[in-house]
């Protein structure tokens, strides 16, 4: 069966680093998303991204956040400078297309911001 | 936005007993999701909701969307090691975008 996935499964960095969190998503898939979740909580949405561009995005999702498409698998999530609010579970998603349909995750990749 | 509130947060069950989590919103929900995440793992899609009163079952698992379309439930019977994670309603916004998550179940299991 088709799956979501994400490297790196873990990532340790410095405060003020650059990160990028990189995702394959499903291949018939249209519509793809980030989501964070801090150690204990819920799961929280960041951004969507759709035919190129960002439908929606949540206040988390501030300047120092990027999302990108680079080619035709890859699903980029970049965060220009790290604070260490950061740490957290990165999961992406995916779907086939607009509504009624499952968002399938990955597996995530666990940040710790030191 | 939209806005889920799951309870409890946490679920302490004997194996074998029966336990219910609850998730409510103060408006209308065009449909409610139901998602169990494992100790260290990602969300896993269970059922989706899209009918008032709607009620489906997974084995052990029935799920049951409120008639006002504004809560919605879980019950699990005969509750088992298995299903020892955590449990989120999820509801999918207005442009089938985003999903907005509940706070989680917890459950634990004592054998």
């Amino acid at each position: 069966e088709p799956e979501v996935t994400q490297t790196p499964s873990h990532q340790v960095t410095q405060m003020g680093q650059e990160v990028i969190l990189r995702c394959v998503p499903i291949s018939n898939h249209l519509y793809f998303y980030w989501y964070r979740q801090i150690l204990g909580q819920k799961v929280e949405f960041l951004v969507s991204f759709y035919n190129n561009e960002i439908s929606e995005k949540s206040e988390i999702f501030d300047d120092q956040f990027s999302v990108e498409r680079p080619d035709g698998s890859n699903f980029t999530l970049k965060i220009r400078s790290t604070k260490l609010e950061d740490s957290a579970m990165y999961f992406c998603a995916s779907k086939r297309k607009d509504v009624s349909e499952t968002q399938y995750f990955g597996p995530g990749t666990r940040l710790l911001v030191l | 936005g939209q806005q889920v509130m799951q309870i409890p947060q946490y679920q302490h069950v004997q194996e074998g007993e029966d336990f219910t989590t609850y998730c409510n919103s103060s408006t209308t929900l065009s449909n409610i999701q139901w998602y169990k995440q494992r100790p260290g793992g990602h969300p896993v899609f269970l059922i989706q909701l899209v009918k008032s009163g709607e009620v489906k079952k997974q084995k052990r698992l029935t799920f049951q969307f409120g008639e006002a379309k504004k809560n919605s439930s879980l019950h699990i019977t005969a509750t088992q090691t298995t299903d020892v994670g955590t449990y989120f309603c999820a509801v999918e916004g207005a442009a089938g975008n985003k999903l907005t998550f509940g706070g989680g179940t917890r459950v634990l299991v004592k054998p």
